[in-house]
Formats: C-alpha cells, structure tokens, sequence
C-alpha cells in the first residue's frame, strides 16, 4: 500500500514569489491535514480538509490555502512568499474517525530566497 | 489555551542505556495521546497512541508510554536505547474539543553515543 506522497520534494523560491505543493493521501483517506515545520518550532497546524471541504485552519496569514479534489489528494499555496516561510511543508492523511492517527508524507522543503 | 509541552529539546544517552522523554499537556479532560518519531529528512511515524483503557501502551521499536491523569502527562520510555533510535521525538495529543487538531509539541531530538 503506498503512503502519503508528497511533490516536490524541495522547492526553491524567492520572496513575492507563489509556491504550489502536492499531496496525494493513502488510498481510501478522506481527510488532509497540512503542518508547517520551521526550524526549532515542531509542527504548526495550517489547514485541515475532508471530504473536499475545508474544516480547519491554523493561525496563518489567508496567503496560506489550498483545496482538496474529488480524488482526496490536496494541494497548499503560499502567496506572496517570506523568508519566514522557509520550513518542511508536511502532510498527513487519516481515515476520519479514528481518533485522528495520522499517516505523514516525507514534506516539502521549502527554501525562500 | 491548549498546550503541549516537551521540556527537553535536547536528550543525549549511551546505547543500551535507557530513555525517558517528556510530555506535558494543559487540560482537564482526557485527551488522545501520540509519541511520532522523526527521523532526518523524513516524515513523521507512529509510534504508540492512548485513547482509553490501560494507562501504560506499548508501541513499535520497543517504545511504551504511560498516561499518568493526574500530572497531565504522557512520558515516553524505552529500556535500552539503540543508536538507530537516535531522531526527532514529538509528543502530540487531540484535545478531541471539536476541531480533531492534533496539537504538537515542539520535539525533543535524541543523540546516541557508542
């Protein structure tokens, strides 16, 4: 059964600059969350989607979104990029119901010049 | 607010010595509880969750935590340390308040020595 995959694996941007990341769930999850890891501050949640709908997000600016497809697989954008947004994007998928155990992609390593 | 708490962010054994890690969190009711390991350049894995019942769960890699109610906390342990332990360790708990956000503590990276 293949895992949470994640694309690109590293993306480099400079500032202003827009930045599309991929995630594509296990099969048969509904639900994606999306977390932002910087340097020395764990995993900060940024959005949550299941079912095709949004159902949560974290304390980030709205330059920060995405959408999940019909297929479940979800894509986060990031507007207008900062330095600060330098960090491992990562993802996780989990079947709704079950107490929220999470299933984690390898991230995205976002660099912003 | 909610908060999750790993004191440590820094721990350094010996292999074969054995580990305790720290969680701490705030809240009265009786959360779900999740040790994920990190290690470099991946994702973050499962290693053991409470959601109810016996209060010392058992995990993978030899790992067990027990859920003590009364200090709010979730410690992770392990007897014997193996250098392949060596990462980064989040303790992350779902307040089960609605939204289902696991909330994540900011890690406690392990160091290994020979």
């Amino acid at each position: 059964e293949a895992g949470v995959t994640q694309s690109p694996t590293h993306l480099i941007k400079t500032r202003g600059q827009q930045a599309t990341l991929r995630c594509s769930p296990i099969s048969g999850h509904t639900s994606v969350y999306w977390y932002q890891q910087a340097l020395g501050l764990g995993l900060q949640f940024l959005l949550w989607y299941d079912e095709g709908e949004e159902r949560n997000r974290g304390n980030f600016p709205p330059r920060f979104s995405g959408r999940q497809f019909p297929n479940y697989s979800s894509e986060l954008n990031v507007n207008a990029l900062e330095l600060e947004d330098s960090a491992l994007y990562l993802c996780a998928s989990s079947l709704e119901g079950e107490g929220v155990k999470l299933f984690f992609g390898s991230g995205t390593q976002l660099s912003v010049l | 607010a909610q908060s999750v708490t790993q004191p440590d962010i820094h721990i350094t054994v010996s292999e074969g010595a054995s580990l305790e890690l720290r969680c701490n969190y705030s809240y009265g009711a009786t959360p779900y509880l999740f040790w994920y390991v990190q290690s470099p350049g991946q994702g973050l894995q499962l290693l053991l969750k409470y959601f109810s019942g016996d209060t010392l769960v058992q995990g993978i890699k030899g790992f067990e935590a027990e859920f003590k109610r009364s200090q709010s906390s979730f410690n992770l342990r392990k007897p014997s340390v193996h250098w392949s332990d060596a990462a980064e360790y989040f303790c992350a708990v779902d307040f089960r308040e609605g939204s289902y956000i696991p909330t994540f503590g900011r890690g406690t990276s392990l160091i290994v020595h020979p």
